[in-house]
């Protein structure tokens, strides 16, 4: 079974500063789609940037791109420009090629300081 | 543009009560999944439908039922909640096609607290 590991459960960042969260999966598949989503206080449910495993080109979405390492199975989320309304709790997930299913990882809240 | 819509948002059960969490998409998506949600554990999936007139189980099914009621919409069934079950939930749903993987959509979550 796929496994999804957050090792920093809360993280802060000064605004305008970069921030970095991490990630790291295990699977035996060569066929997934890797993914993070960011949770508001609102608790609503957004998705920030998706990752094809296929595609060595890093995805990027305005102030969040990420660093997809397919050979260390890793997958950080980069925020530049960090802005208040970017603190929320940040998931990792992954999503099978073959399946239905994702796997989330246990999430990083981040504090963005003024 | 609703998406997703689960309702309540808010619920409070005494334990051995039932309850049904029901939640409806207008995307024309075929899968639908439920999920709850716990500090420190992300996302676990208890059931989810690929497509209508499907169900299967997810990692924590235990205590729950799910009715696929029509492609638009997805309950999820508390018969005789107990203090475990105490969560939010979510409801989500997603496009299904042979060779995209698309992320899902997520209702905006019920809060229950089952005492």
């Amino acid at each position: 079974a796929q496994t999804v590991t957050q090792s920093q459960p809360e993280m802060s960042v000064q605004e305008a500063e970069t921030v970095t969260l991490s990630c790291t999966y295990d699977t035996s598949e060569s066929d997934y789609y890797l993914f993070w989503y960011k949770q508001p206080p609102s608790r609503q449910m957004i998705l920030v940037i998706r990752q094809e495993a296929y595609k060595q080109q890093n995805a990027t979405e305005n102030r969040f791109s990420v660093n997809f390492q397919k050979a260390a199975k890793s997958f950080s989320l980069k925020i530049s420009d960090s802005q208040l309304g970017d603190a929320a709790m940040y998931f990792c997930a992954y999503r099978s090629g073959y399946g239905q299913n994702f796997v989330f990882g246990p999430g990083t809240r981040l504090s963005v300081l003024p | 543009n609703a998406g997703v819509t689960q309702t309540p948002k808010f619920q409070v059960l005494k334990t051995g009560q039932s309850m049904t969490l029901q939640c409806a998409q207008d995307m024309n998506h075929n899968s639908m999944y439920w999920y709850r949600q716990d500090p420190g554990m992300g996302l676990r999936l208890i059931y989810y439908s690929a497509s209508e007139g499907t169900t299967d189980k997810g990692e924590v099914p235990n205590g729950y039922n799910v009715s696929r009621l029509n492609k638009r919409e997805f309950s999820l069934r508390l018969e005789s909640a107990a203090p475990s079950q105490t969560s939010v939930y979510f409801c989500a749903s997603s496009e299904a096609r042979p060779t995209v993987v698309y992320g899902y959509t997520f209702g905006s979550g019920t809060r229950l607290t089952v005492v």
